[in-house]
């Protein structure tokens, strides 16, 4: 089974529709990550969480929420999705032990019409 | 803050050439570099690592990457391609005092021909 899972895989939805993105992780870390993949862009931090109680804006916050319901579990929404918020979104762990490397999930393929 | 340029979006290259995929930063202090690898329909993954000592870092499939402080580079390179190479790479960059945390590089698409 892999470490890092993402549901759902795709979503189409219109703009204005809530949105969530869930993250689940077997590896037992304590930090975990929000990503977007845009081309030519690479992937820039939308939100992190070094445990349950400590959650931090990233790169591009504006306009996403999350919600660490359990160390294993991080959740990514939009309130009212925008065109400009298709993208593939990418959750990731990482041991505090181990420097810069983080586990990716599989990735979720946004669209918003 | 740092940065981390990558200079190609894409590199295509025929099976068996040798690659050379490049990638700079920038920082005002100490850094640790990484390269990951994104393979179609799939998330990214560690290939290598520089943290201390040698500047020349390996990956098990034949991938090698050699910091160089004084041109703030870190390029990946390969002597012979496969076609199972064709994929995303990603550069990344951690300051010394901001944990976990990396800045990724706008990705090169290596496309390797048969």
């Amino acid at each position: 089974d892999a470490d890092v899972t993402q549901t759902p895989r795709n979503r189409i939805t219109k703009t204005g529709k809530r949105i969530m993105l869930e993250c689940s992780q077997t590896k037992g870390h304590d930090r975990m990550y929000w990503y977007r993949q845009d081309p030519g862009l690479g992937l820039r931090l939308i939100y992190y969480s070094f445990d349950v109680k400590d959650i931090n804006k990233g790169e591009i916050s504006d306009g996403y929420s999350v919600s660490r319901q359990a160390q294993a579990k991080f959740s990514l929404s939009l309130e009212s999705a925008i065109p400009n918020q298709t993208a593939l979104y990418f959750c990731a762990t990482s041991d505090v032990r181990v420097r810069g490397e983080q586990f990716f999930g599989p990735g979720t393929r946004l669209t918003v019409l | 803050a740092q940065s981390v340029t990558q200079l190609d979006s894409q590199v295509p290259v025929f099976e068996e050439a040798p690659v050379e995929l490049r990638c700079n930063y920038s920082s005002s202090v100490s850094v640790y570099l990484f390269w990951y690898v994104q393979y179609p329909n799939q998330g990214l993954q560690l290939l290598l690592k520089y943290l201390s000592g040698s500047t020349l870092v390996e990956s098990i499939n034949g991938f090698e990457a050699e910091f160089n402080k004084s041109q703030t580079s870190f390029h990946l390179r390969k002597p012979s391609v496969h076609i199972s190479d064709t994929a995303e790479y990603f550069c990344a960059v951690s300051e010394n005092n901001a944990g976990n945390m990396l800045t990724f590089g706008g990705g090169t698409r290596l496309m390797v021909k048969p």
